[in-house]
């Protein structure tokens, strides 16, 4: 079955990057659907980051000013996010999930999250 | 972007109940309406897309309904298991947005 797992540093610095991985198992990244990164904080809630597809096109969300960048290693069947001038605004659960589209768009597959504190 | 708004925030209720949430988009979004369900500690799960599809593996008491700007999401005879907050998301824009979440309890 289709699995996703996140992995990372727990706790960045301030200012700092925070890079973080998602292993996908069950499918190919190759297929048609999308790959995104969705995170959770108690203030915003859910809050869609970004997408990639198996081509490397990427959409993300303009909220995030810039700051995101995302990218597919196809050897390892995984994707990544990285996440510049880290504040403590992104403290937050960071989620990968799987984007379907042929019927409508959905987040049908999901990791377990990865829980990443900005602290000094 | 386009704003998502679930009523109630919390509501209370018991196993067996019928229990209805309201998701209200700021635009036409048509039917690019989907809920999840979430659990402390866990991710979320799809239940319901493109407003009134069941995922698979969901049982049939969850349904969903609507288009336009207004959408709910039914739960017939809520189940222990139930308890949890659920979440609307729409697929209308590129520019993917949820709901603030509302989060079911036991009576």
């Amino acid at each position: 079955q289709v699995q996703l797992r996140e992995s990372g540093p727990g706790l960045v610095k301030p200012s700092e990057t925070l890079s973080l991985t998602c292993a996908v198992s069950g499918v190919s990244l190759s297929g048609d659907s999308w790959w995104s990164w969705v995170r959770q904080t108690p203030g915003k809630g859910l809050e869609w980051i970004g997408e990639i597809a198996h081509s490397g096109g990427t959409n993300d969300n303009p909220s995030f000013k810039s700051r995101v960048t995302m990218s597919l290693d196809k050897s390892k069947n995984s994707f990544s996010l990285h996440l510049t001038s880290m504040t403590a605004a992104d403290t937050a659960v960071y989620y990968c999930a799987r984007v379907e589209f042929t019927t409508g768009g959905k987040f049908d597959y999901w990791g377990q999250g990865a829980l990443v504190t900005v602290s000094s | 972007d386009i704003q998502m708004t679930q009523s109630p925030s919390s509501l209370s209720a018991s196993v067996g109940d019928r229990v209805t949430i309201t998701c209200r988009a700021s635009e036409d979004i048509i039917t690019f309406l989907n809920w999840y369900q979430q659990k402390p500690g866990e991710a979320p799960r799809l239940l319901i897309y493109v407003a009134s599809n069941l995922q698979s593996g969901v049982p049939s008491r969850f349904s969903g309904s609507g288009s336009g700007t207004d959408f709910t999401l039914t739960i017939s005879g809520l189940q222990p298991e139930d308890f949890a907050t659920y979440y609307c998301q729409q697929s209308y824009s590129s520019l993917w947005t949820f709901g603030q979440g509302t989060k079911v309890e036991v009576k």
